[in-house]
């Protein structure tokens, strides 16, 4: 059964604290994403991770860094994190399947930034 | 400016009613457009997709029409089942491979009642 993880589910964090999310997913997927969702709004691209050591900024990368060293896992880093950074950001992998990409999507972690 | 418009924003609906659901979008190019259903607290699931210029598809109670000349796509739910309570969740492609990006709608929140 093909499965995205993410770590942790739930995090409370003071303004400027550093905040990192973790994601896994077990198919040997190369592409893997990160967005965040808010109410009223789609989901907004945050980076997208072409292969170990490969990312691109997606569409609201400010305030954000990812990391990516082993195909598996790709992590988002929020350096001295803000009160508008509270969210809750979705992981996803990607396969191709027959002409579209196939996304995969984690649980999502729920972060509250006070 | 949002790229896919979803409506209603919300609905109510008795077990075993039929609903539709509507997305207008304006994305160019428009690869392929997918459903996915997301339970509340939960990651999104991919309910089916669609790539052809006039296109239809069946998947159970679910069933998906899209219209690439009027960039407009519905979401038919048939007897509808209390489990069935979600957000529905329409996103575009604008290409068919890993470089090309999803544009998600804000969604349809579906609440089924006895």
């Amino acid at each position: 059964d093909m499965k995205v993880t993410q770590m942790p589910r739930y995090l409370i964090k003071r303004m400027g604290e550093n905040v990192l999310l973790e994601c896994g997913q077990d198919m040997s997927h190369e592409t893997m994403y990160w967005y965040r969702q808010d109410p009223g709004l789609g989901l907004q691209l945050i980076y997208i991770s072409y292969d170990v050591d490969s990312n691109s900024e997606g569409d609201i990368p400010k305030g954000y860094r990812v990391s990516r060293k082993k195909r598996e896992h790709f992590s988002l880093i929020l350096d001295s994190a803000k009160t508008n950074q509270t969210s809750v950001y979705f992981c996803a992998s990607s396969l191709l399947q027959g002409s579209s990409y196939e996304q995969y999507f984690g649980p999502g972690t729920r972060l509250t930034v006070l | 400016k949002t790229q896919v418009e979803q409506s209603p924003q919300s609905l109510v609906v008795r077990q075993g009613e039929n609903c539709v659901l509507q997305c207008n979008y304006s994305v160019t190019p428009d690869n392929h457009l997918r459903w996915f259903k997301q339970d509340t607290g939960k990651g999104l699931v991919s309910l089916t997709v669609l790539v052809d210029q006039k296109d239809k598809t069946s998947n159970g109670r679910y069933s998906a029409t899209l219209d690439k000349d009027a960039k407009h796509s519905t979401l038919h739910i048939t007897a509808t089942l209390l489990d069935d309570t979600a957000t529905y969740i329409c996103v575009v492609g604008d290409r068919g491979s890993a470089l090309g990006r999803l544009h998600f709608g804000a969604g349809t929140q579906l609440i089924v009642i006895p």
